[in-house]
């Protein structure tokens, strides 16, 4: 079965730390790999999409790095900042024509 | 171009009414993609579109539950007779069958069933 898992469940530490948020997922055989922001109530916002040939991709102060081999994925949000404060997902993509399978997500929260 | 846009935002119904939600994809997309999200919980898939063929539909999709896409453009989903365990975020998404299926989320629907 193919699932995608993200831990912490919850993450809080105060402004201007550098964090990781940690993806993983059983089948290696993926198609891209892409992680979302959702603020409550709200839609979701793609951050960074990772294809399965490449290692990482960076936006300002955000950088997700790939690593099929081993089933895993990680954001690295730099200095963070209290708007960052949101939930974080992880989805993977098998094929061209499938759906979307999503982790459960992190739910960060920055301290002023 | 206004990117996926979903109506209503939210719905507030009582148990055993019918509801149906709409979802307008990006002009140009010819795959469009239903997910639903419970509280805590990511997105999972319900089922998607691929012009006006409804090509593969989750086993969370009982018979209550109907989708279509009748010209190929927007789409609705109706939920007959809701339950409560139906309140969850309703999300679209739309994308090109070509360029990688980059799947573009709208801002969901919420319903709410008391």
């Amino acid at each position: 079965k193919q699932e995608v898992t993200q831990i912490p469940a919850a993450l809080s530490v105060p402004e201007g730390e550098n964090l990781v948020l940690n993806c993983s997922f059983t089948d290696s055989a993926i198609y891209n790999l892409q992680w979302f922001r959702q603020d409550p109530g709200k839609g979701l916002t793609s951050l960074l999409l990772i294809q399965s040939s490449q290692r990482e991709q960076t936006s300002g102060r955000l950088n997700a790095s790939l690593d099929k081999s081993s089933g895993r994925s990680t954001l690295y949000i730099a200095a963070s900042q209290p708007g960052d404060s949101a939930t974080y997902l992880c989805a993977v993509l098998y094929s061209s024509a499938s759906k979307i399978i999503f982790g459960s997500g992190t739910r960060l929260s920055i301290r002023p | 171009d206004t990117g996926v846009s979903q109506d209503p935002r939210h719905k507030i119904t009582k148990r055993g009414q019918n509801v149906t939600f709409r979802c307008d994809p990006i002009s140009e997309h010819n795959r469009l993609y239903w997910y639903r999200q419970t509280l805590g919980q990511g997105p999972e898939f319900l089922t998607y579109f691929q012009n006006e063929a409804q090509l593969e539909k989750s086993r969370l999709l009982s018979d209550r539950f109907s989708a279509e896409r009748p010209k190929g453009s927007f789409s609705t989903l109706e939920i007959q007779r809701t339950e409560q365990g139906d309140s969850a975020m309703y999300l679209c998404a739309s994308s090109l069958a070509r360029g990688g299926n980059i799947q573009y989320f709208g801002a969901g629907t919420r319903l709410s069933v008391l």
